[in-house]
């Protein structure tokens, strides 16, 4: 398995308030993911990045920002949290752009 | 925005049986992913396909990369129960300047002991 965390695994926080969500790599992977997974959508990119302070947006980042300031984190921030941001978060890590490696989750509730 | 078409949705199976599933496309693309996800847990990758035409196996798994580079198929040879769970497919291809890896919904995979 690849090395890859997720914190937290759960978190329930009420509409308005900011949330960050840590991925953790020990693979010293260049490539990083944050994923949505909601039932009907599939997997859906939210932010990657392709390098340290190189980030960029996928198809549903709005309401979503995302920092990587060295090679092993990456997080991602909800600014104002929205009942529409309920949804279980993957990370994904990859060598190359070719394969990723997913995390274990965070499952997001928002009251 | 755009998915792949995987088929079929679901399956309900006998132990023992084989299970064939694919996935489709307009789009041709330059890789193929393969992925299990159980409940609660992450995907996790289990063939990765980079040439058209390319067969390849993981146990009793195998999975080929389709010659027109639109379609690629997974087949699960004698299921057992731990095969449950949901599959999905994943093409990456070239989105200007960028590679882009479009999913497939999934399929989900029941197993009858």
């Amino acid at each position: 398995d690849a090395g890859i965390t997720q914190s937290p695994r759960h978190k329930v926080t009420e509409t308005g308030t900011p949330v960050t969500l840590r991925c953790h790599q020990t693979e010293n992977h260049r490539y990083m993911y944050w994923y949505r997974q909601d039932p009907g959508h599939g997997l859906r990119l939210i932010h990657y990045s392709y390098g340290v302070k190189d980030t960029d947006k996928g198809e549903v980042s709005d309401g979503y920002s995302v920092s990587r300031s060295k090679t092993e984190d990456f997080l991602l921030t909800l600014e104002s949290a929205t009942s529409s941001q309920t949804s279980v978060y993957f990370c994904a890590i990859g060598r190359t752009s070719n394969e990723q490696y997913f995390g274990p989750g965070t499952r997001l509730t928002v009251t | 925005g755009q998915q792949l078409n995987q088929s079929p949705q679901s399956m309900f199976i006998q132990e023992g049986e084989d299970v064939s599933m694919n996935c489709t496309s307009s789009s041709i693309f330059n890789t193929w992913l393969w992925y299990k996800q159980d409940p609660g847990e992450g995907p996790v990758l289990l063939i990765a396909l980079y040439k058209a035409g390319e067969l390849t196996s993981n146990g009793r798994l195998t999975a080929q990369f389709g010659i027109t580079r639109k379609d690629s198929f997974l087949n699960i040879s004698a299921s057992i129960p731990s095969d449950v769970g949901i599959y999905f497919c994943a093409g990456l291809r070239m989105d200007g300047n960028n590679r882009k890896l479009i999913w497939g919904l999934g399929t989900s995979l029941a197993v009858n002991p």
